[in-house]
């Protein structure tokens, strides 16, 4: 079951903060966070396992709560960089990474 | 770069085809996913495939088809091409230690248009 993503889309200005959610139904083993840009491939940014385990970029923040099977991304004094569209994939341990539809972030200048 | 490559970049195929798209997995990754991306949309998981065989699968009918060969690359077949399978095809290759999902390295995808 697909992950709900919130909000769809934000427009920031450089230098202002952003929070992304994504949050899911079932029990979750894992949460995964990437960003694609326009015509790219995804790009891994962290990952958020049950119990507190975080394996990541370290200028990337986020957040996982197990008992409500809700994670969110925090983004910080925000570049023009981090242009692009966030997704969130949700793994139950099953060996399949479910994503989300994803957050477009617009960073102006 | 990841050092997954897809292969080709770009096909067009009418109606009723049949198409194998190609991926070569990063050094020493055990594991691939194909998802499918349509336009505007998240990746839709299509597969995975780990020591050669299937891993896991999604929501998509018999008609998509993959193989994992020795050295890890992969393969994704469709036959009987619809329009609806227009989309950026992208393959994942990880190295699955536990058992969830490892942090996935995607290529560039491979853009299918149907016609």
């Amino acid at each position: 079951q697909q992950p709900v993503q919130s909000p769809q889309a934000v427009i920031l200005r450089e230098g202002e903060d952003a929070v992304i959610n994504c949050s899911s139904s079932k029990a979750l083993y894992s949460v995964h966070w990437y960003r694609q840009k326009h015509g790219e491939a995804p790009v891994f940014l962290m990952i958020l396992l049950k119990g507190g385990e975080q394996k990541g970029h370290e200028k990337i923040s986020a957040s996982f709560n197990e008992k409500k099977q809700q994670s969110s991304l925090y983004l910080t004094a925000s570049q023009l960089s981090y242009s692009g569209t966030y997704f969130c994939g949700t793994d139950r341990g099953a060996q399949k990474l479910v994503f989300g539809q994803g957050t477009r972030l617009t960073i102006n200048p | 770069e990841t050092g997954v490559t897809q292969s080709p970049t770009h096909l067009i195929k009418t109606r009723g085809q049949q198409v194998t798209l190609r991926c070569s997995s990063q050094s020493g990754h055990n594991t691939v996913s194909w998802y499918q991306q349509a336009l505007g949309q998240g990746p839709q998981f299509i597969f995975q495939y780990y020591r050669e065989e299937e891993n896991g699968r999604g929501n998509f009918p018999p008609r998509f088809s993959g193989l994992q060969f020795p050295n890890y690359s992969s393969e994704l077949n469709v036959n009987a091409l619809e329009l609806d399978d227009s989309a950026l095809y992208l393959c994942a290759s990880s190295f699955r230690t536990g058992s969830g999902t490892g942090e996935l390295f995607f290529g560039e995808g491979s853009r299918l248009t149907v016609l």
